[in-house]
């Protein structure tokens, strides 16, 4: 079975400030990482993802995100954030194809707030 | 390209009806998945379709059933429903099973009076 746990349900932080946003997750197979952004009375769109190759993986607005196979994390961060960028973040691991030994269908960490102040 | 289109936005019902939601995935998309997004319980998985077959299907009652058509539009059904039914009913599209990432729609929000 595979889980993610995002640490910090709810991060503040102050407009061009730095943020990380933590993801852990569990899994006895290999993995497909994602990061989600969910804006009010919105669906999930992708930021990034993490399917193979470079540990470090950029994505849209500015995030990116650092694969670390040892500690089984995928923290995502983005290093000067916008008012805009206040939203629901979830992490999310889905295992690695069909045949991988895991689940394909994406298990979903219960989402960071990233509340953004001027 | 239209993203994923799900109807009706916002319904409002009472304990005991059923409802039913709709889903259109992208254009060339085959597999389209279900998820209810709660407060409590967060993002869970409802199932799976695939060629009009369901692959895969998550731990709920069998209130809760689904379908899909030979253009892959789907539906999903709830019948008797709860007032812990109350959520964001989301639907995701992609190519094929396993082929990752899912396409989200916005979403319809389900109430239950």
């Amino acid at each position: 079975a595979q889980s993610v746990t995002q640490l910090d349900s709810q991060v503040p932080v102050f407009e061009e400030a730095p943020v990380e946003l933590r993801c852990n997750y569990s899994s006895s197979v290999s993995v497909y990482l994602f990061w989600y952004v969910q804006y009010p009375n919105q669906g999930l769109q992708l930021l990034l993802k993490y399917l193979s190759g470079s540990t470090l993986v950029k994505g849209i607005n500015g995030f990116e995100a650092e694969f670390n196979k040892s500690q089984t994390s995928f923290h995502l961060r983005k290093p000067s954030v916008h008012i805009s960028d206040t939203a629901e973040y979830f992490c999310a691991v889905s295992g690695a194809g069909v045949g991988s030994g895991g689940s394909y269908i994406p298990t979903f960490g219960r989402g960071t707030s990233l509340i953004v102040h001027p | 390209k239209a993203g994923v289109t799900q109807t009706p936005r916002y319904l409002i019902k009472t304990r005991g009806q059923q409802v039913t939601l709709s889903c259109s995935p992208i254009s060339g998309h085959r597999s389209v998945s279900w998820y209810q997004q709660t407060p409590g319980q967060g993002l869970q998985f409802l199932f799976e379709y695939f060629s009009e077959t369901q692959r895969n299907k998550g731990n709920f009652p069998g209130r809760f059933s689904g379908r899909q058509f030979s253009n892959s539009r789907s539906e999903m059904n709830v019948s008797t429903l709860e007032l812990g039914d109350s959520a964001l009913y989301l639907c995701a599209s992609s190519l094929s099973p396993g082929n990752q990432p899912q396409h989200f729609g916005d979403g319809t929000r389900l109430s239950i009076l």
